[in-house]
């Protein structure tokens, strides 16, 4: 069985800072696929950013990247610029391509603070 | 908007009672989940579907069933609520296309008393 493990509890970072959350996974499979999700106060799992196995290139979205290191199994997000709002709970999760079940595994999660 | 909708946002019951946590989507998804988040666990999987007829147990299915009679609607039925089962709880669904991820609902915040 595949598990996600985010061995940071909670992190901090100065506004304008950069920032990176950490995760790893462990799994026996060659093809699969990554995600961040962002949690804020307002309770609602926002999708931030996304990487398929098979791509060596990290995915980028705006000022959210990751760096994927496939061999490592680790999965970690970088924050650049932080901002405010970017305050929230971070899950790193996993999802197998093949099988029936296709359904997310999730980290315990990154609680992140950002402070002015 | 399109997405998924939970209902209600908010629930106390007392203990032994049973109530239904609705959820629909309208993006013809074919998987739709159920996870239950507690501090600091995370989100954990209750129960899945892969299309209307079709669901199987996650990994803390005791105390809930899942009905799916159609692709739109997976609610949530606690049988006779536990204080354990105090916790927000999360439906999802996701196209054929895992690489997409999942939609998530607004939660459910439900106590048992």
């Amino acid at each position: 069985a595949q598990t996600v493990t985010q061995s940071q509890p909670e992190m901090s970072v100065q506004e304008a800072e950069t920032v990176t959350l950490s995760c790893t996974y462990d799994t026996s499979e060659s093809d699969y696929y990554l995600f961040w999700y962002k949690q804020p106060p307002s309770r609602q799992m926002i999708l931030v950013i996304r990487q398929e196995a098979y791509k060596q290139q990290n995915a980028t979205e705006n000022r959210f990247s990751v760096n994927f290191q496939k061999a490592a199994k680790s999965f970690s997000l970088k924050i650049s610029d932080s901002q405010l709002g970017d305050a929230a709970m971070y899950f790193c999760a996993y999802r197998s391509e093949v099988g029936s079940q296709g359904n997310l595994i999730f980290g315990k999660g990154t609680k992140l603070s950002v402070k002015p | 908007n399109a997405g998924v909708t939970q209902t209600p946002k908010f629930q106390v019951l007392k203990t032994g009672q049973s109530m239904t946590l609705q959820c629909a989507q309208d993006m013809n998804h074919e998987y739709m989940s159920w996870y239950r988040q507690d501090p600091g666990m995370g989100l954990r999987l209750i129960h899945y579907s892969v299309g209307a007829g079709i669901t199987d147990q996650g990994e803390v299915p005791n105390g809930y069933n899942v009905s799916r009679s159609t692709t739109e609607d997976f609610p949530l039925r606690l049988l006779s609520a536990a204080p354990s089962q105090t916790s927000v709880y999360f439906c999802a669904s996701s196209s054929n296309s895992r690489n997409y991820g999942y939609t998530f609902g607004s939660g459910t915040r439900l106590t048992v008393v």
